[in-house]
């Protein structure tokens, strides 16, 4: 079975500090990661995602992840923290299995202070 | 390109009560999902299906049943709505290939009171 945690579903950073978000999968099989964005009152939009082909991946607005497989953690950062990264994050996983859908974890509501 | 659009926004019904939230993508996508949103749950799994005509249950399917008898679009439905039921609906689309992302619709809100 595939799951994903993310550790600590609240994170607070001043503007301009690093953001790190956690995110730990379980997989028997190597994963296919995401991250995703929801700000307030909308969807989902991916930031970015790990395909197998470079263990640092870059996304979008600044975001990059990387993939250690011997953490099986996939942790999302970010140098600089402006006050428009405010939002939820979702980390998800999929394996390739007939349905391809996407496991999440619960959730982290990041707050940038002034 | 309009994406994933979900109809409607927002909706309150009262116990017992029914609707139908209805999910259009124009990707050609064969893959379609509908999920739940609740705090601190993440996105959990309701229904989904891998193509034209065919559903399946998902991490969290009672309550709720789906159709897709045309590809674009995918029918979540509630006979008899619950206050448990109350939550924010996403319903997702994603291609074939493995490393696909899935895209999102913007959701709709549901109060069952």
């Amino acid at each position: 079975a595939q799951s994903v945690t993310q550790l600590g579903s609240h994170v607070s950073v001043s503007e301009g500090a690093l953001v790190l978000l956690r995110c730990n999968y379980s997989s028997s099989v190597p994963p296919y990661l995401f991250w995703y964005v929801q700000y307030p009152n909308q969807g989902l939009q991916l930031l970015l995602k790990y395909t197998s082909a470079a263990t640092l991946v870059k996304g979008i607005n600044g975001f990059e992840a990387e993939f250690k497989k011997s953490e099986t953690s996939f942790h999302l950062t970010k140098p600089s923290a402006h006050m428009s990264d405010a939002a939820e994050y979702f980390c998800a996983v999929s394996l390739d299995t007939g349905r391809r859908a996407l496991t999440f974890g619960s959730g982290t509501r990041l707050q940038v202070q002034p | 390109n309009a994406g994933v659009t979900q109809t409607p926004k927002f909706r309150v019904l009262k116990t017992g009560q029914s609707m139908t939230l209805l999910c259009a993508q124009d990707m050609n996508h064969e893959y379609m999902y509908w999920y739940r949103q609740d705090p601190g749950m993440g996105l959990r799994l309701i229904h989904y299906s891998v193509g034209e005509g065919t559903t399946a249950k998902g991490e969290v399917p009672d309550g709720y049943n789906v159709s897709r008898l045309k590809k674009q679009n995918f029918l979540l439905g509630l006979e008899s709505a619950a206050p448990s039921q109350t939550s924010v609906y996403f319903c997702a689309s994603r291609g074939t290939g493995i490393n696909t992302e899935a895209f999102f619709g913007q959701g709709t809100r549901l109060t069952v009171v």
